[in-house]
Parts: structure tokens; C-alpha cells; sequence
């Protein structure tokens, strides 16, 4: 099932930089775009999500940008900081349903 | 802040054995659901519940597989009989409705 990929398995950020995710998806019908942010040992926690009428949602230091014509979407972290570092998961779902998940990204903010 | 709580968070067991997992939903939720990641794999969808039935299931959902609630606050996920395939995390979560689901630690299960 490759309905929903990250390609980038890791990312290594400086402290204090910009950090890019990236997922991309093929299902047209997914309408609802969510990032989860999992630490070892513990749950996804949910982080911010995306409506399919919207192209952009930001809170605090996290941005998410949708392009659907593309069928990308991003997530920005600025300023990273150490406590960021986890594995992202990128998740979508059509009508509300279930959660389709990319592989994550595991995601490394150097002090 | 209101949470999804999953008991054990790890279960060991011998092949052919049942085991329950056990979840308590955050309380005003209504959508409930289970999701495996098998070790170096995606988090993969399993069953989602609402109004006391099933509302749809993947193809990993074999008759193995079962959930119920059981009284007003525990959500349960059971397989009959376990494979050693069976060993994965399983987490539960909840939803209200509105599309952001929020998942519980998970229980680790092992099959030996």
C-alpha cells in the first residue's frame, strides 16, 4: 500500500533552522491531511492537520502546506529545536475514515 | 489533558493463545479504531467502531480478530488464536468525529 509515501527516511537539522518534511499521496479522495509526531516507547501524537479546501494551516512553529494539484504536502518546523527530534509521520483519509500512513521521516535537530 | 489509556503495554504470549488488548478511549469520543505497526513497517489500519459495530476493517481483520465494548469506557481488541505474525504494537484511537485522531501508548505484543 503506497498511497501515502515519505521518501526521505531521515533529515539532520541544525538547532535554531528550518526543518522540511515532505509526503506525498496518490488517492484523490483523500480530502483530510494529518501530522503525527511519535517519540520511542510511546503513541503517534498528533501535531496539526490540513483540510483539502485549504492549501496552508499554522500553529506556532508548525506549518503545514498542501498542494493538491501536486498531491504533496510539507510540514515546516521553525526554529527547530532538540526537543523536535522524533519521527514524523505523514497521515491522510477520504470522508473521515481511516488513517493511511507514510513510512516517517525520523527527524534530527543537532544543539 | 484527556488521553487514550492502553493496558499492558506489553503482552507476551505462546502461539495458539488469545489475548485481549485493552483501551479506554478519551470519554466523549465516539469513533474508535485499532492500527498495528509491525517492527520496521508502516502503522497500519485494523478496525474502526462506532455506534457499538464494526464501521469498516482491512483485510489484515481476518475472523481472528475481534472488538467490543464492552460497558461505557473500555474498547477491546481480541485474537483467538495468536501467530508468531501477530507480534507487532498495537494502539487504539479515538476520535469525535471531526477527523484528528488521538492514539493511545500502544501495547507491545509478542508471540513466542
Amino acid at each position: 500500500d503506497q498511497q501515502v509515501k515519505q521518501n526521505s527516511p531521515s533529515l539532520s537539522v541544525q538547532e535554531g533552522r528550518i526543518s522540511i518534511l515532505n509526503c506525498d499521496y496518490t488517492n484523490s479522495m483523500f480530502d483530510y491531511f494529518l501530522w503525527y509526531k511519535k517519540y520511542p516507547a510511546e503513541g503517534p501524537t498528533f501535531l496539526i492537520s490540513i483540510s483539502s479546501i485549504k492549501d496552508k494551516n499554522e500553529d506556532g512553529r508548525f506549518t503545514v502546506f498542501l498542494n493538491k494539484s501536486a498531491k504533496h504536502l510539507s510540514l515546516h518546523i521553525v526554529p527547530s529545536q532538540p526537543g523536535d527530534s522524533a519521527v514524523y509521520f505523514c497521515a491522510a483519509s477520504a470522508g473521515g475514515n481511516k488513517l493511511v500512513f507514510g513510512a516517517g521521516t525520523i527527524l534530527r535537530v543537532k544543539s | 489533558e484527556p488521553e487514550v489509556t492502553q493496558t499492558p503495554s506489553h503482552q507476551v504470549t505462546q502461539m495458539g493463545q488469545e489475548v485481549i488488548l485493552r483501551c479506554v478511549p478519551i470519554s466523549n469520543h465516539l469513533y474508535f479504531y485499532w492500527y498495528r505497526q509491525i517492527l520496521g513497517q508502516k502503522v497500519e489500519f485494523l478496525v474502526s467502531f462506532y455506534n457499538n459495530e464494526i464501521s469498516e476493517k482491512s483485510e489484515i481483520f481476518d475472523d481472528q480478530f475481534s472488538v467490543e465494548r464492552p460497558d461505557g469506557s473500555n474498547f477491546t481488541l481480541k485474537i483467538r488464536s495468536t501467530k508468531l505474525e501477530d507480534s507487532a504494537m498495537y494502539f487504539c484511537a479515538s476520535s469525535d468525529g471531526q477527523d484528528i485522531q488521538y492514539f493511545g501508548a500502544g501495547t507491545r505484543l509478542s508471540v513466542l
